[in-house]
């Protein structure tokens, strides 16, 4: 089975600058999530979808972050300008279904980025 | 903060040693479920231990959890220098959110 794809693996902009990442989540799973991963710290929700509805945005800095899942598959989050700050490694991660008991995550290997 | 709170932030043995780690939380839970990252990739789900629960075992894993002191403890046990990563808790509230906690560094010492 295949995991969760996610490109690029690496990144780097300078601040200001706009970026995008994309998932593919495993086959099937309904819901997506994105995560912010600072060194050192936890992953921290930043968007979750169930199929292509948003179902918790509440952490994601609207002001620059944006997120969509077209078809219910495939989803890209985009940062516009990008800030210092947003360097971290950020995670893409599905499960079969939102509000089932037995919602393991299956995480994607991340992409990196650094803003200069 | 409703996150968990993993105890010890890092922690070093020698390898065929047994290593535990804490998690600490202030909300309710649904389960709550034990992550491993290692060094530039990913995480891995490696045990989900439900609200009704007290103990688990998966292989090498034991994952304890004390809802009236809301905590949780995960024993890896016979280390090995593999075993060496983060170790982060992640509860499900009742709300369905997932919150993660800032994790356990372990290394394990050939």
């Amino acid at each position: 089975e295949a995991g969760v794809a996610q490109s690029p693996r690496y990144k780097i902009i300078e601040k200001r600058q706009s970026v995008a990442f994309w998932c593919n989540p495993i086959s099937g799973h309904a819901t997506l999530y994105w995560y912010q991963q600072i060194l050192g710290q936890g992953p921290k929700l930043l968007i979750q979808f169930q199929n292509n509805g948003v179902v918790d945005d509440s952490q994601l800095p609207k002001d620059r972050f944006s997120a969509e899942r077209l078809k219910g598959v495939d989803s890209t989050l985009k940062i516009q300008p990008a800030k210092l700050e947003d360097s971290a490694v950020y995670l893409c991660a599905s499960s079969l279904a939102w509000g089932k008991r037995r919602n393991e995550q299956f995480f994607g290997p991340g992409t990196r980025l650094t803003v200069l | 903060s409703q996150q968990g709170e993993e105890d010890p932030q890092a922690l070093s043995i020698q390898e065929g040693e047994n290593a535990t780690m804490n998690c600490s939380y202030k909300t309710s839970i649904n389960n709550l479920q034990w992550y491993r990252q290692n060094s530039g990739r990913g995480l891995v789900h490696l045990i989900l231990i439900r609200s009704n629960e007290r103990e688990k075992h998966s292989g090498r894993l034991r994952v304890t959890l004390d809802t009236s002191k809301k905590s949780s403890s995960l024993l890896i046990t016979a280390s090995r220098a593999a075993d060496t990563a983060s170790y982060f808790c992640a509860l499900k509230t009742s709300y369905d959110k997932v919150i993660f906690g800032p994790g356990t560094s372990l290394s394990v010492i050939p």
